[in-house]
């Protein structure tokens, strides 16, 4: 099983600032990497696909890079809809589906 | 669009078989895709249970393998899950979702509670 870890839990940035979130496969996932945002009591949505490619309708300030086993999605300047948790999640090998644990991004 | 709901007992007795049911709309469950479900236990993270492909292919997670059952009707345009043996660490929402690789179209989710 494929091990997601993301880094940090709990990422306190202000509004109109840039955020990094970090993701780490536990082996090479090569580009099988897709990021969620998760609002209180929503279901996740899907940001972005493929580690980079944007879903469309998805604001062009998330971007998402990396490819094996290190990624990142980054957020150019935080609007307030922004501050939620988001989950990466890897499908080049399974079953299982792994997500990671989560970062919560919160106002600073 | 692809719409999913899911529905079922929100309240399930410890020892018992939870029983979800996800109805698609705006997509015909048997012309592709995986289906599949996935759950949060409160203030936690997503963890998958399982997915069925159209074809009636399954895999499920193996942490919960020996308990997981999820099938599909395609004339319904539903799919289901069984989780039985519950316990008190199976409250979570349940979500049910399509995926390809990644979960582009997910359900609202539903509250399940184990407890007496």
């Amino acid at each position: 099983e494929i091990v997601m870890t993301q880094s940090p839990a709990t990422l306190s940035v202000s509004p109109g600032e840039r955020a990094t979130l970090s993701c780490r496969a536990s082996q090479s996932v090569s580009s099988s990497l897709a990021w969620y945002q998760q609002r209180p009591g929503q279901a996740p949505r899907l940001l972005i696909y493929g580690a980079s490619t944007r879903v469309t309708g998805i604001p062009a300030r998330f971007s998402g890079s990396g490819s094996g086993t290190d990624f990142t999605l980054t957020i150019s300047s935080l609007q307030s809809e922004d501050f939620a948790v988001y989950y990466c999640q890897q499908y080049n090998n399974w079953p299982p589906n792994t997500f990671g644990q989560g970062t919560k991004l919160e106002i600073k | 669009q692809v719409q999913l709901q899911e529905s079922g007992p929100g309240l399930v007795k410890p020892s018992e078989t939870l029983s979800l049911t996800c109805t698609v709309s705006g997509y015909s469950i048997g012309s592709g895709y995986y289906w599949g479900w996935i759950r949060q236990p409160p203030g936690k993270g997503l963890e998958w249970i399982g997915s069925i492909y159209h074809s009636g292919t399954t895999n499920y997670n193996p942490s919960l393998k020996s308990r997981v059952t999820i099938s599909v009707d395609t004339s319904k345009n539903q799919f289901y899950l069984k989780l039985n043996s519950v316990t008190a660490t199976d409250t979570a929402v349940y979500f049910c979702a399509r995926h390809s690789g990644p979960y582009g179209y997910w359900g609202q989710g539903t509250l399940v509670t184990v407890s007496s």
